[in-house]
């Protein structure tokens, strides 16, 4: 099982529409996660990072997170072309000092104009 | 002013070389990281340095050892380059070793081992 999760997608929705992204963890020690957005050929750029339980917004972006369920998900209101690109979810472990952050696959996002 | 840069942008090399990929970051940032991503898109830590110490060592083969002349720079030198050695190499800084601290990544370095 991999240690984070996600469809590779492609996940297409018409512009305007709410994209809805998900990632799962199987490390029940992750106690922060975060949302990367990366165009094709460029590099990773953070959008996102929540650390409890429940949703997180910023501008058209809201994070929820679910613990119990190990679940993580990136909402995006009122799609947009621009926002066509993969989606990388990671997730944070702190012990002893020592962190480890782990990413998945990402999932790639299309916005159909 | 590029906030990390990476030298080259591309490499292509045969199975066997040594290579270097050399990162400098402007930003007075402490730690700095390389990742590698492969062909399906995984990310994965290799290495960062804080203050020219290394602080992460990921599972990484021998061959990869990273070189941290001062704190702006971090480069990544690489022996016996391998064809599974193929890949996008990014190096990122953040202000302090906390992965809560926001990552600035450079533009990668697409490596190609033929």
């Amino acid at each position: 099982q991999k240690e984070v999760e996600q469809n590779s997608g492609p996940l297409s929705v018409p512009e305007g529409a709410i994209a809805s992204l998900n990632c799962t963890y199987s490390d029940r020690g992750s106690q922060s996660f975060f949302w990367y957005r990366q165009y094709s050929g460029k590099s990773p750029e953070l959008i996102m990072s929540i650390y409890s339980n429940g949703d997180k917004e910023d501008g058209r972006f809201t994070a929820q997170l679910n613990k119990a369920s190990q679940y993580v998900s990136l909402l995006i209101r009122d799609s947009q072309p621009s926002d066509s690109a993969t989606y990388l979810c990671a997730a944070l472990t702190s012990s002893g000092g020592y962190q480890k952050v782990t990413f998945g696959t990402g999932t790639k996002l299309q916005v159909i104009p | 002013d590029t906030a990390v840069s990476q030298t080259p942008k591309y490499l292509v090399t045969q199975m066997g070389n040594d290579k270097s990929i050399k990162c400098e970051q402007n930003l007075g940032h402490d730690t700095m990281y390389w990742y590698k991503q492969d062909s399906k898109k995984f990310l994965k830590i290799m290495f960062s340095y804080n203050n020219k110490e290394l602080i992460i060592n990921e599972t990484v083969p021998n061959r990869f050892s990273p070189k941290s002349p001062d704190k702006a720079h971090l480069n990544l030198h690489i022996n016996s380059l391998e064809l599974g050695d193929s890949a996008v190499y990014f190096c990122a800084s953040s202000q302090d070793y906390d992965f809560l601290e926001t990552q600035y990544f450079g533009p990668g370095t697409r490596l190609l081992v033929l």
